[in-house]
């Protein structure tokens, strides 16, 4: 079985400029999460999506959207990049909103 | 205060010893607690949930005290593969709004 798939896995992009990332849960799963995480710090919650719809967001500036598409397959958008931006984008799929979560390999993404 | 709190380590621990790490949490409507396990440069992975009567996995075990609202992990018998980071995460049922919440984690190395 496919567990969680996110792509690119890494990407490197210029302030100011716009990055889509992409992420496929596990079969069956209806729930989708993203995180941040930066060197040397736990992952940070951006956004919960549940059955398509957005559930949670986490302490993000508006430059962060995302959403699920019917297949629950989801992207998360970032907008007028900054250098901080430059971290690891984890994509987490759960059966059910509020459940034990099952990362991808994540997108590592640099902002030069 | 920090929503969960960790120490940081290093743990610095001999092949076969046994090692244990707590976890602090502030929010008292925390209801799921779990405990991940992240290799370098690698997506965080479930290692175990953790319940209030307390829970065993091979050499692995962890225990919930809700009153002191603290989490552990114990990990016996520890072997050179269980160098990682381990992530303490909470996260409140019915909805996960607020998605999981990570500590920084706790880097543990094992030395032959």
């Amino acid at each position: 079985d496919a567990g969680v798939t996110q792509s690119p896995t890494h990407l490197i992009k210029t302030r100011g400029q716009h990055v889509t990332l992409r992420c496929s849960p596990i079969s069956g799963h209806k729930s989708v999460s993203w995180y941040q995480q930066v060197l040397g710090q736990g992952p940070q919650f951006i956004f919960q999506y549940y059955e398509k719809e957005e559930r949670g967001r986490g302490n993000f500036p508006d430059r962060f959207s995302a959403r699920q598409f019917p297949n629950y397959s989801s992207e998360l958008n970032v907008n007028a990049l900054l250098l901080g931006d430059s971290a690891l984008y984890l994509c987490a799929s759960s059966p059910r909103a509020g459940n034990e979560a099952f990362f991808g390999q994540g997108t590592r993404l640099t902002v030069v | 205060r920090k929503e969960v709190e960790q120490d940081p380590g290093p743990f610095n621990v001999p092949e076969g010893a046994t090692v244990a790490f707590n976890c602090t949490y502030s929010n008292s409507a925390s209801q799921s607690f779990f405990w991940y396990r992240q290799d370098c440069r690698k997506e965080p992975k479930l290692l175990m949930s953790v319940y209030s009567s307390g829970n065993e996995d091979g050499r692995f075990t962890a225990q919930l005290n809700r009153a002191s609202q603290y989490i552990s992990l114990l990990i016996r018998d520890s072997k050179l593969s269980d160098s990682a980071t381990y992530l303490c995460v909470v996260t409140r049922r019915g909805g996960g709004a607020d998605g999981l919440t990570f500590g920084k984690g706790t880097h543990l190395i094992i030395q032959p």
